[in-house]
């Protein structure tokens, strides 16, 4: 059974970092790109960025990048996002997904619960 | 200001049909793009409905549909049942943002 299974809640400071992890199992980690995707509290979906674990491969979103980084590592199937220093205005829940079947493309066929990041004072 | 616009509310009674539109442009829907759909419940993650186009997972129910014409796709709902209330997105990639993967604006379905 596919499964991907996210960190816990997180509340930071502002300017604080962060690091929340996707952990794939039930398939060929390195076979899926893993993606991002970043909802605002009472706002929708955006697509934050992708890792292609075989190689590391990465691709943000133009409202992210120089914002995040996505990460992987392979040996864990694990793959992260990361922050260096927190705003208010990254409060949200991240969702890391993959796709259904083998793509070249990304899309969410397979999601995790979902980390929701409180940034406040 | 997402670049696949999508109604902010549809509604009809249960049993009925609606439709969710799903609006873009040559640069993505228009460039052969594949669209995917998914349905997000309160409090739960986005669950995929339709993906390439048309295609169903397994499980999803056969009155879910989906379908392109030119620049827009359209995910229709036939049997509209109370189960269905949830909010609707559609996403695709955009060839003006490097390739880069786009979401809908959303759209909320009520079952009056």
């Amino acid at each position: 059974e596919v499964q991907l299974v996210q960190s816990g809640a997180e509340v930071k400071k502002p300017g604080e970092s962060l690091k929340i992890s996707c952990k794939g199992s039930g398939y060929t980690f390195t076979s899926y790109y893993i993606g991002w995707v970043r909802q605002m509290p009472g706002k929708g979906l955006e697509w934050v960025g992708i890792v292609f674990p075989d190689d590391s491969h990465t691709r943000y979103g133009p409202s992210f990048e120089g914002q995040v980084t996505i990460s992987v590592d392979k040996s864990i199937s694990v793959a992260y996002l990361q922050w260096s220093s927190l705003k208010a205005s990254d409060t949200a829940i991240y969702y890391c997904a993959r796709a259904l079947v083998y793509s070249s493309s990304w899309y969410g066929g397979y999601w995790g619960q979902g980390t929701l990041v409180t940034v406040s004072s | 200001q997402s670049v696949l616009t999508q109604p902010p509310s549809v509604s009809g009674a249960p049993g009925q049909r609606v439709t969710i539109s799903c609006t873009g442009s040559s640069s993505n829907i228009g460039a052969g793009y594949d669209v995917h759909w998914y349905q997000q419940l309160p409090g739960t993650a986005p669950k995929l409905l339709i993906y390439d186009f048309n295609k169903r997972p397994s499980g999803v129910p056969d009155r879910f549909s989906g379908s392109r014409s030119g620049t827009s796709a359209s995910l229709a709902i036939t049997g509209l049942q109370a189960e269905d209330e949830a909010d609707y997105y559609c996403q695709s990639s955009d060839s003006s943002l490097n390739g880069h993967y786009v979401f809908g604006s959303g759209t909320k379905v009520t079952v009056l």
